[in-house]
């Protein structure tokens, strides 16, 4: 099957800890991104990265980091969350920078 | 202010109603626009993208775009109860980082 996955799906953590989420594409697409979904459902682009280059990076706070193994994987690490850091956090995958996006099905992070 | 304004934010119509969606850039750089569809608990899923002026119809979906206004909308023809769903537009800039700009969304509730 050939899709956007991630993991976990649902992950609940109290405030100061680390925390990471997994993202693996099997589309063959050069460049993937990662979006947080807040309360009011709005969609904010966090990093997008493009063979393993950082092409995006709006301004998150730096206790947020992208880590790519290779173009098919791009995990998000949280260093020590905050509660406004309770969202639900998407990973996409596009073939390049401008065509269309395909999203994973997320992972919901609640900050205690 | 949000580059991507979506209206209205809710929408109730009855079953095979028509449903219209509109979405309007205030970016000047935006040459593509996509909708998605993200129904609860499940990430978005691309429903159609138009970069032409004029229209664009895959069955029960039509997308307008006017490039002048930079206002693009979706029409649902028929609508159906499986057709409730957040439904988010998208803007790309033909320039700078790529990136798509997402808008708030509008609700669509069709009552059976």
């Amino acid at each position: 099957e050939t899709a956007v996955f991630q993991t976990p799906n649902y992950h609940v953590t109290q405030v100061g800890n680390e925390v990471s989420f997994n993202c693996k594409q099997t589309l063959g697409h050069d460049t993937m991104y990662w979006y947080k979904q807040d309360s009011k459902k709005l969609l904010k682009i966090m990093f997008s990265y493009n063979n393993k280059q950082l092409i995006v990076n709006e301004t998150v706070p730096r206790r947020f980091s992208p880590q790519s193994s290779d173009k098919a994987h791009l995990n998000l690490r949280i260093k020590s969350v905050e509660p406004e850091d309770s969202a639900v956090y998407l990973c996409a995958s596009s073939l390049t920078g401008v065509d269309t996006q395909y999203f994973g099905p997320g992972t919901r992070l609640l900050v205690l | 202010q949000q580059k991507v304004q979506q209206s209205p934010e809710s929408l109730i119509v009855p079953e095979g109603g028509m449903a219209s969606l509109n979405c309007t850039s205030s970016d000047r750089n935006v040459d593509y626009f996509w909708w998605y569809r993200q129904h609860s608990g499940k990430s978005p899923k691309m429903l159609m993208s138009i970069f032409s002026n004029g229209e664009k119809e895959e069955g029960r979906f039509t997308v307008h775009l006017n490039k002048a206004s930079l206002h693009t909308s979706l029409h649902i023809r028929d609508s159906q109860p499986s057709d409730s769903a957040l439904y988010l537009c998208a803007a790309r800039a033909s320039s700078g980082s790529w990136q798509l700009i997402f808008g708030s969304g509008t609700q669509l509730t069709v009552m059976p």
